[in-house]
């Protein structure tokens, strides 16, 4: 059964440096996501991607975040200088061979620990 | 505004028994999308099941069973003859077409069963 992945699935990191989380969504889906969780806490939306594009974003995905499809498969996450408060469960996900509104389908997510 | 609540914190029960986890939302749209998901201690998020706000039937899979009463705006789940491995945290998330289309998420239900 095809399913998300997601590299690494623990990240250390130290505070002001670059990380890039990985996804590969599922194939054929043409709409992908990054969901965040706070250790304890409800999962919170980032953003949204479709043809190549940003099709929605939260307050949370500001200037320090950006996302890019650099080829065929791969989906990417990057945060350009982490805090400490970026600490947690980075999720991506997948949708949609129809619309928007399809199942989303989730990765394993990357804890990423900012110290 | 679009909300999804998921009053029960946690809740525990002894094996073999009938659990219902509660999800109420609030919303004006007509149309909308309602999810649950499992996050089992693992970390993951697996998708059970999606409702359409247009058909209200009721689902059943193996033990478990969701009841869609759109006059109440709820949601609910309940797992007969609860297992071991049923433990984990349970997400209600809806998809409110006001909401561009991202998951809106409930805070969870930590559900725990005892041997």
């Amino acid at each position: 059964e095809p399913e998300v992945t997601q590299t690494p699935s623990h990240q250390v990191t130290q505070m002001g440096q670059e990380v890039i989380l990985r996804c590969v969504p599922i194939s054929n889906h043409l709409y992908f996501y990054w969901y965040r969780q706070i250790l304890g806490q409800k999962v919170e939306f980032l953003v949204s991607f479709y043809n190549n594009e940003i099709s929605e974003k939260s307050e949370i995905f500001d200037d320090q975040f950006s996302v890019e499809r650099p080829d065929g498969s791969n989906f990417t996450l990057k945060i350009r200088s982490t805090k400490l408060e970026d600490s947690a469960m980075y999720f991506c996900a997948s949708s949609g061979q129809g619309t928007s509104t399809d199942t989303q389908y989730f990765g394993p997510g990357t804890r990423l620990t900012v110290l | 505004a679009q909300k999804v609540t998921q009053a029960q914190t946690e809740i525990s029960v002894v094996e073999k028994e009938d659990v219902t986890l509660d999800c109420v939302y609030e919303t004006r749209d007509t149309t909308y999308y309602l999810f649950w998901y499992k996050q089992p201690p693992s970390g993951e998020l697996v998708f059970l099941i999606r409702r359409n706000s247009f058909d209200e039937q009721n689902e059943i899979s193996g033990r478990y069973s969701w009841n869609f009463q759109k006059s109440t705006s709820s949601f609910n789940f309940t797992i007969t003859a609860s297992q071991v491995v049923d433990s984990a945290v349970y997400f209600c998330a809806l998809i409110f077409m006001d909401s561009n289309y991202q998951l809106i998420w409930g805070a969870g239900t930590k559900l725990i069963i005892k041997p």
